[in-house]
């Protein structure tokens, strides 16, 4: 277990749809992550946030979005959903960048399906 | 932009023998860091080794060790006595290391490696 808590654990929606996919980091930490695995694109870095603020983005589509809370939970918004938006989406956690190795937990993943 | 590349789709191997799986990356950048991850069936991103580019010594843990090669770009991961629990798909990651230090933590993953071991 690494702490880092996901929910929900999946998620079957329709096209169209909007979702929402919630994060809770491990105690301390203050950076989180956001990733999509699927079959088509692998493993892929979406967004950072530090402390409630953006820090990195990756390949993050327009219909998504993500923000972090002030007790530091995260939640990614995926909306007009595509059936390729069905993916794995994990989330991860760091302490913050401070140290030279920031290493990161990552969470079980949410299962979206969208049909 | 870094790229890393995981040549090896599926590999095997009998229980308790070794195997190296393989991982190059493409990346302008001096100091980063290198990892790799192990996802079994429950689909969990485990961390397995990290290697700091800036230290010439390969990590070892336990049953796993890395064999970095900075000029070559490459990074291959060696489990010895492979066990039945070792069976997962395996990523390499790569990761820039800022200047000060900070890392900003976007990983660059390879496109995996599903490692079956079988007794």
């Amino acid at each position: 277990d690494s702490g880092v808590t996901q929910t929900p654990k999946h998620l079957i929606t329709a096209t169209g749809q909007r979702v929402t996919l919630r994060c809770s980091p491990r105690s301390g930490d203050l950076s989180v992550y956001w990733y999509q695995q699927s079959l088509d694109q692998g493993l892929q870095f979406l967004i950072q946030y530090y402390n409630g603020e953006e820090r990195a983005k990756g390949n993050i589509l327009e219909r998504f979005s993500a923000q972090q809370f002030p007790d530091l939970h995260s939640e990614l918004n995926l909306s007009s959903l595509e059936l390729g938006d069905s993916a794995l989406y994990f989330c991860a956690s760091s302490e913050g960048g401070i140290s030279l190795l920031d290493e990161q937990y990552f969470g079980p993943g949410t299962r979206l399906t969208v049909t | 932009a870094q790229t890393v590349t995981q040549s090896q789709p599926e590999m095997s191997v009998q229980e308790a023998e070794t195997v190296t799986l393989s991982c190059t990356y493409d990346t302008s950048e001096s100091n980063y860091y290198l990892f790799w991850y192990k996802q079994p069936p429950s689909r969990q991103m485990i961390l397995v080794i990290r290697q700091e580019a800036y230290k010439q010594q390969n990590a070892t843990e336990n049953r796993f060790s890395v064999n970095f090669q900075k000029a070559a770009k490459s990074f291959s991961l060696k489990i010895s006595d492979s066990q039945l629990g070792d069976t997962a798909m395996y990523f390499c990651a790569f990761m820039k290391r800022y200047a000060g230090g900070t890392s900003y933590g976007k990983l660059t993953f390879g496109q995996g490696t599903i490692l079956t071991v079988h007794p």
